[in-house]
C-alpha cells in the first residue's frame, strides 16, 4: 500500500497568511493526488485534483504543486473560512490512500 | 443541481450488520462510479471501496473484503453499502462520494460530489 504523509499535523496561522502543507508518497504516484478540506460535521469538499487543478468553485488562492512523491498545497491570503483540516490522496493504485491531514488554526 | 442524500443514523450491537443507502440526483447515475469513505471519531479519512455504477464492478481493500459489499440500483439512482459482522472500531461517519470523471476507473480520479455522512455506532 502506498502511505501519504503529510506535514505538519497541524500549524496555526493568522488572516492573511500564506500557508503551505507538504505530503510525500512512500512511492511514485505520478500526479494523482488530491487535496481536500474537511470541517467538523461536514463531508470533505474536493480542491485540487491531479496534483494541480483547482476544483470549479474554488477559490484561487488555493494551489497544488508536484509531483512524483512530493507535493504541496497552499493557501494564499488565508480566510476565516479556511480553518480547516486538509487532506491529500493519492489515486495512483488502490487501495486509495490519504494522508493523516493538517489542521489549520487560528493564532 | 447534482444532489447527494444518505440514510439516517444507526445504532448497532457488535456483531450485527448495517447498510447504508446514497441516493443521488441531479445527473446520469450510470455514469459517474460511487467510492465510500468513512471517518471513526477523531481520525483521517479512510476509503472503504468503489462500485462502477455501469457494470457493477466493485473494488474494496483487502482490510474490508468479505465484510464489506456495495451495491447499486440504477432505477433509483441509489448506491447501497452494507458492513457485517460490526465492531466496535467501526463507529464512525460513512461517507458516499461520486467520482470526478464519468465512466472512470477505480484509480486516477477523485471524489468531488460528497453525501453529507450517515453517522454508525457500534455499542454494546
Amino acid at each position: 500500500d502506498i502511505q501519504m504523509t503529510q506535514s505538519p499535523s497541524s500549524l496555526s496561522a493568522s488572516v492573511g497568511d500564506t500557508v503551505t502543507i507538504t505530503c510525500r508518497a512512500s512511492e511514485t504516484i505520478f500526479s494523482y493526488l488530491n487535496w481536500y478540506q474537511k470541517k467538523p460535521g461536514r463531508a470533505p469538499k474536493l480542491l485540487i485534483y491531479g496534483a494541480v487543478n483547482l476544483q470549479s468553485g474554488v477559490p484561487a488562492r488555493f494551489s497544488g504543486s508536484g509531483s512524483g512523491t512530493d507535493f504541496s498545497l497552499t493557501i494564499n491570503n488565508l480566510q476565516p473560512e479556511d480553518y480547516a483540516t486538509y487532506y491529500c490522496q493519492q489515486t495512483d493504485s488502490t487501495p486509495l490512500t490519504f494522508g493523516g491531514g493538517t489542521k489549520v488554526e487560528i493564532k | 443541481q447534482v444532489q447527494v442524500a444518505q440514510s439516517g443514523p444507526e445504532v448497532k450491537n457488535p456483531g450485527a450488520s448495517v447498510r447504508v443507502s446514497c441516493t443521488t440526483s441531479g445527473y446520469t447515475f450510470n455514469s459517474f462510479n460511487i467510492n465510500w469513505v468513512r471517518q471513526a471519531p477523531g481520525q483521517g479519512l479512510e476509503w472503504m471501496g468503489w462500485i462502477s455504477t455501469y457494470n457493477h464492478n466493485t473494488k474494496y481493500p483487502q482490510k474490508f473484503q468479505g465484510r464489506v459489499t456495495m451495491t447499486t440500483q440504477a432505477s433509483i439512482s441509489t448506491a447501497y453499502l452494507e458492513l457485517r459482522n460490526l465492531r466496535t472500531d467501526d463507529t464512525a461517519v460513512y461517507y458516499c462520494t461520486r467520482d470526478r470523471s464519468y465512466y472512470g476507473s477505480v484509480t486516477k480520479n477523485a471524489f468531488e460530489v460528497w453525501g453529507p455522512g450517515t453517522v454508525v455506532t457500534v455499542s454494546s
